[in-house]
């Protein structure tokens, strides 16, 4: 058990579409990151959030977009869905720099 | 550049040891970490070395760093059915995003009863 809980578990969406997925970590975990699974592949760093702001992104694109709230949860926004957006959607959160602790994922289908 | 490379697959039996290898290309990595995936399920943080350790024994699990081959192990004693999950091994470069983890694909252990 990690603490981090992700919401909704499953989502189908069609292209063009928006979605907000949400995370919430322990308190004291002040750096939220977000990662896409791929079916098959290792995940991809999207990007992370501390106190309230984006520091640090992967090669994803601008409609890929995130919030981080006082209260230690998280949204990661995607717009104008595509069919290669679909994934397992990964929030891992860190109390410190040597560990990050993951959330069960919310498994996104765009159809 | 960031790359971290893995084995797919690996069969052992119940009882036996399993040893899942991964090499990466960031030596400046700082850290280097194992996660365990079961079906449908988020990553689980098994282990992680810092990079100037060699070895790290944790129970069951005994990880061995080879900085100057970028090499990375992962032992698993007693491999049980239990462990059968996806395997993956990940580095955290020097600079950059604080908590950006480069993955590697991943490695399927299966446990034969």
């Amino acid at each position: 058990e990690t603490g981090v809980t992700q919401s909704p578990t499953h989502l189908i969406k069609t292209r063009g579409q928006q979605v907000t997925l949400r995370c919430s970590s322990q308190s004291g975990h002040n750096t939220v990151s977000w990662y896409q699974q791929a079916l098959g592949q290792g995940p991809q760093f999207i990007f992370q959030y501390y106190r309230e702001e984006e520091n640090g992104r992967g090669n994803f694109p601008p409609r890929f977009s995130g919030l981080q709230f006082p209260n230690y949860s998280s949204e990661l926004n995607v717009n104008a869905l595509e069919l290669d957006d679909s994934a397992l959607y990964l929030c891992a959160s860190s109390p410190h720099q040597e560990t990050q602790y993951f959330g069960p994922g919310t498994r996104l289908l765009v159809l | 550049g960031e790359d971290v490379e893995q084995s797919l697959f690996l069969s052992v039996r119940e009882g036996d040891s399993s040893v899942i290898n991964c090499t990466y290309t960031d030596s400046s990595s700082t850290y280097l970490y194992w996660y365990k995936q079961e079906p449908g399920a988020g990553l689980q943080l098994l282990t992680y070395i810092f990079s100037n350790m060699d070895m790290k024994q944790d129970q069951r699990l005994t990880v061995l760093l080879n900085k100057k081959d970028k090499h990375l192990s992962l032992r698993i004693a007693d491999t049980q059915t239990g462990d059968s999950a996806i395997y993956f091994c990940a580095e955290k470069p020097k600079g950059g995003a604080t908590n950006k983890l480069i993955f590697g694909t991943g490695t399927l252990l299966a446990v034969q009863p």
